[in-house]
Protein backbone atom coordinates (compact mmCIF):
# COMPACT_ATOMS: atom_id res chain seq x y z
CA UNK A 1 0.00 0.00 0.00
CA UNK A 2 1.59 3.18 -1.22
CA UNK A 3 1.97 6.33 1.52
CA UNK A 4 3.30 9.63 1.11
CA UNK A 5 4.20 11.15 4.83
CA UNK A 6 5.13 15.30 4.62
CA UNK A 7 7.69 17.17 7.26
CA UNK A 8 8.98 20.05 8.08
CA UNK A 9 9.07 22.90 10.47
CA UNK A 10 5.40 23.82 11.81
CA UNK A 11 6.77 27.39 12.02
CA UNK A 12 7.93 29.43 9.30
CA UNK A 13 8.84 33.26 9.94
CA UNK A 14 7.69 36.05 7.69
CA UNK A 15 10.34 36.43 4.64
CA UNK A 16 11.60 33.16 5.06
CA UNK A 17 11.64 29.76 3.32
CA UNK A 18 9.63 27.02 3.71
CA UNK A 19 10.92 23.42 3.06
CA UNK A 20 8.94 20.40 3.50
CA UNK A 21 9.63 16.57 1.84
CA UNK A 22 7.28 14.33 1.00
CA UNK A 23 8.58 10.15 1.58
CA UNK A 24 6.74 8.21 -0.52
CA UNK A 25 6.88 4.07 0.98
CA UNK A 26 5.59 0.78 -0.71
CA UNK A 27 5.65 2.34 -4.28
CA UNK A 28 8.84 3.48 -6.48
CA UNK A 29 8.62 7.55 -6.97
CA UNK A 30 10.68 6.75 -10.45
CA UNK A 31 7.16 4.75 -11.74
CA UNK A 32 5.85 5.79 -15.41
CA UNK A 33 3.14 7.54 -15.48
CA UNK A 34 2.28 8.97 -11.94
CA UNK A 35 3.41 12.55 -11.48
CA UNK A 36 3.51 13.86 -7.59
CA UNK A 37 2.00 16.74 -6.03
CA UNK A 38 1.72 19.55 -3.79
CA UNK A 39 -1.44 20.91 -2.32
CA UNK A 40 -2.58 23.77 0.22
CA UNK A 41 -5.79 24.36 1.71
CA UNK A 42 -5.71 27.64 4.11
CA UNK A 43 -7.41 27.21 7.45
CA UNK A 44 -11.29 26.94 6.75
CA UNK A 45 -10.22 27.41 2.93
CA UNK A 46 -9.96 25.72 -0.19
CA UNK A 47 -7.88 23.96 -1.92
CA UNK A 48 -4.72 24.70 -3.78
CA UNK A 49 -2.60 22.99 -6.42
CA UNK A 50 1.01 24.54 -6.11
CA UNK A 51 2.96 22.20 -8.61
CA UNK A 52 3.75 19.21 -9.65
CA UNK A 53 6.99 16.92 -10.54
CA UNK A 54 8.10 13.85 -12.68
CA UNK A 55 10.76 11.46 -11.71
CA UNK A 56 12.55 13.00 -14.45
CA UNK A 57 12.71 15.99 -12.96
CA UNK A 58 10.26 17.88 -15.05
CA UNK A 59 8.32 20.41 -12.67
CA UNK A 60 5.15 22.43 -13.25
CA UNK A 61 3.88 25.10 -11.23
CA UNK A 62 0.36 26.80 -9.97
CA UNK A 63 1.06 30.27 -12.38
CA UNK A 64 0.26 32.08 -9.26
CA UNK A 65 3.32 30.78 -7.27
CA UNK A 66 5.64 30.71 -9.69
CA UNK A 67 8.76 32.57 -8.40
CA UNK A 68 8.72 31.27 -5.42
CA UNK A 69 8.72 27.54 -5.31
CA UNK A 70 10.76 24.73 -6.49
CA UNK A 71 9.72 21.15 -6.36
CA UNK A 72 12.35 18.32 -6.05
CA UNK A 73 13.11 14.90 -6.31
CA UNK A 74 15.05 12.23 -5.18
CA UNK A 75 14.73 8.99 -6.86
CA UNK A 76 17.63 7.46 -4.82
CA UNK A 77 15.61 8.16 -1.55
CA UNK A 78 12.20 7.85 -2.96
CA UNK A 79 11.16 11.57 -1.88
CA UNK A 80 10.31 14.96 -3.44
CA UNK A 81 10.78 18.36 -1.71
CA UNK A 82 8.85 21.87 -1.96
CA UNK A 83 10.51 25.15 -1.19
CA UNK A 84 8.47 28.21 -1.00
CA UNK A 85 10.08 31.28 -0.85
CA UNK A 86 9.47 34.40 0.42
CA UNK A 87 6.41 33.53 2.63
CA UNK A 88 3.78 35.29 4.07
CA UNK A 89 0.89 35.18 6.66
CA UNK A 90 -0.95 34.20 3.22
CA UNK A 91 1.13 31.04 2.92
CA UNK A 92 -0.06 29.42 6.03
CA UNK A 93 -1.55 26.50 5.59
CA UNK A 94 -2.19 22.64 5.67
CA UNK A 95 0.09 21.25 3.31
CA UNK A 96 0.00 17.97 1.38
CA UNK A 97 1.68 15.64 -1.26
CA UNK A 98 -0.23 13.69 -3.32
CA UNK A 99 0.10 11.35 -6.16
CA UNK A 100 -1.25 12.38 -9.34
CA UNK A 101 -1.87 8.63 -11.42
CA UNK A 102 -2.27 10.48 -14.65
CA UNK A 103 -0.48 13.96 -14.86
CA UNK A 104 -4.11 15.00 -15.26
CA UNK A 105 -5.03 15.66 -11.53
CA UNK A 106 -5.94 12.63 -10.38
CA UNK A 107 -4.61 13.02 -6.99
CA UNK A 108 -5.42 9.46 -5.83
CA UNK A 109 -3.10 9.02 -2.72
CA UNK A 110 -2.27 11.40 -0.35
CA UNK A 111 -0.07 12.38 2.99
CA UNK A 112 -2.03 13.29 6.18
CA UNK A 113 -0.75 16.54 5.70
CA UNK A 114 1.12 18.98 7.83
CA UNK A 115 0.50 22.98 9.07
CA UNK A 116 2.59 25.11 8.47
CA UNK A 117 1.93 28.85 9.92
CA UNK A 118 3.70 31.76 9.42
CA UNK A 119 4.45 34.22 12.02
CA UNK A 120 6.85 35.69 13.59
CA UNK B 1 -4.75 30.95 -12.78
CA UNK B 2 -8.61 31.48 -11.24
CA UNK B 3 -10.19 28.53 -8.94
CA UNK B 4 -13.12 27.29 -11.05
CA UNK B 5 -16.30 28.20 -9.98
CA UNK B 6 -18.82 25.95 -7.24
CA UNK B 7 -21.79 26.90 -5.38
CA UNK B 8 -21.34 27.05 -1.85
CA UNK B 9 -23.55 24.88 -0.54
CA UNK B 10 -25.97 22.06 -1.84
CA UNK B 11 -28.21 19.83 -0.03
CA UNK B 12 -30.85 16.85 0.10
CA UNK B 13 -32.70 14.78 2.45
CA UNK B 14 -31.63 11.06 2.33
CA UNK B 15 -32.95 9.05 -0.77
CA UNK B 16 -32.16 12.28 -2.85
CA UNK B 17 -30.40 13.08 -5.11
CA UNK B 18 -28.27 16.54 -5.39
CA UNK B 19 -25.89 17.96 -8.17
CA UNK B 20 -23.12 20.33 -7.77
CA UNK B 21 -21.86 22.14 -10.69
CA UNK B 22 -18.00 22.72 -11.47
CA UNK B 23 -17.90 26.01 -13.86
CA UNK B 24 -14.92 26.69 -15.90
CA UNK B 25 -13.48 27.99 -19.32
CA UNK B 26 -12.43 26.89 -22.55
CA UNK B 27 -9.13 26.56 -21.28
CA UNK B 28 -9.80 23.76 -18.69
CA UNK B 29 -13.14 22.21 -18.18
CA UNK B 30 -14.31 22.53 -21.83
CA UNK B 31 -10.71 22.07 -23.27
CA UNK B 32 -10.20 18.73 -21.67
CA UNK B 33 -11.93 15.51 -20.52
CA UNK B 34 -10.00 15.60 -17.40
CA UNK B 35 -12.21 16.61 -14.44
CA UNK B 36 -11.68 15.25 -11.33
CA UNK B 37 -14.06 15.08 -7.71
CA UNK B 38 -12.68 15.17 -4.49
CA UNK B 39 -14.45 14.47 -1.19
CA UNK B 40 -13.52 15.79 2.34
CA UNK B 41 -14.40 15.11 5.43
CA UNK B 42 -14.15 17.50 8.03
CA UNK B 43 -10.22 17.22 9.69
CA UNK B 44 -9.79 14.69 7.27
CA UNK B 45 -8.09 13.99 3.73
CA UNK B 46 -9.46 14.58 0.62
CA UNK B 47 -10.46 11.27 -1.43
CA UNK B 48 -10.71 10.88 -5.25
CA UNK B 49 -14.39 10.12 -5.95
CA UNK B 50 -14.20 10.48 -9.99
CA UNK B 51 -11.41 11.45 -12.39
CA UNK B 52 -11.37 12.15 -16.15
CA UNK B 53 -14.95 13.12 -15.79
CA UNK B 54 -16.74 10.23 -15.12
CA UNK B 55 -14.35 7.34 -14.17
CA UNK B 56 -15.16 5.73 -10.47
CA UNK B 57 -11.95 4.43 -8.95
CA UNK B 58 -12.17 0.80 -7.31
CA UNK B 59 -14.34 1.49 -4.28
CA UNK B 60 -16.34 4.61 -4.87
CA UNK B 61 -20.14 3.71 -4.92
CA UNK B 62 -21.91 4.49 -8.24
CA UNK B 63 -24.06 6.43 -6.64
CA UNK B 64 -21.46 8.96 -7.35
CA UNK B 65 -21.61 10.10 -11.14
CA UNK B 66 -20.13 12.77 -13.15
CA UNK B 67 -20.83 14.53 -16.29
CA UNK B 68 -19.55 17.27 -18.55
CA UNK B 69 -21.29 19.66 -20.52
CA UNK B 70 -19.22 22.80 -22.03
CA UNK B 71 -17.42 24.36 -19.74
CA UNK B 72 -19.40 23.01 -17.07
CA UNK B 73 -19.01 19.41 -15.54
CA UNK B 74 -20.97 18.35 -12.53
CA UNK B 75 -20.97 15.40 -9.56
CA UNK B 76 -24.10 14.44 -8.87
CA UNK B 77 -24.69 11.78 -5.49
CA UNK B 78 -27.80 9.74 -6.29
CA UNK B 79 -29.35 7.92 -3.09
CA UNK B 80 -28.29 10.55 -0.42
CA UNK B 81 -26.69 8.84 2.70
CA UNK B 82 -25.47 10.96 5.91
CA UNK B 83 -21.69 10.09 5.38
CA UNK B 84 -22.00 11.99 2.31
CA UNK B 85 -22.20 14.98 3.98
CA UNK B 86 -18.74 16.75 3.31
CA UNK B 87 -16.81 19.07 1.32
CA UNK B 88 -16.71 18.37 -2.88
CA UNK B 89 -13.99 19.71 -4.84
CA UNK B 90 -13.89 19.99 -8.90
CA UNK B 91 -10.21 19.81 -10.28
CA UNK B 92 -9.97 20.36 -14.23
CA UNK B 93 -6.35 20.08 -15.95
CA UNK B 94 -5.77 23.61 -17.73
CA UNK B 95 -3.13 22.10 -20.13
CA UNK B 96 0.55 22.19 -20.01
CA UNK B 97 1.36 25.44 -18.51
CA UNK B 98 -1.79 25.75 -15.75
CA UNK B 99 -1.72 22.17 -14.88
CA UNK B 100 -4.11 21.71 -12.33
CA UNK B 101 -6.77 24.06 -11.14
CA UNK B 102 -9.56 22.92 -8.15
CA UNK B 103 -12.61 24.06 -7.44
CA UNK B 104 -13.94 26.51 -4.72
CA UNK B 105 -15.30 23.88 -3.23
CA UNK B 106 -19.14 22.75 -2.07
CA UNK B 107 -20.65 21.81 0.92
CA UNK B 108 -22.66 19.13 0.58
CA UNK B 109 -25.23 19.00 3.73
CA UNK B 110 -27.93 15.94 4.22
CA UNK B 111 -31.30 17.25 5.96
Amino acid sequence: QLQLQESGPGLVKPSETLSLTCIVSGGSISTDYYFWAWVRQPPGKGLEWIGSIYYTGSTYYNPSLKGRVTISVDTSTNHFSLKLSSVTAADTALYYCARDNSGYGSFDYWGQGTLVTVSS
Amino acid sequence: QSALTQPPSASGSPGQSVTISCTGTSSDVGGHNYVSWYQQHPGKVPKLMIYEVSKRPSGVPDRFSGSKSGNTASLTVSGLQAEDEADYYCNSYGGSNNLNVFGTGTKVTVL
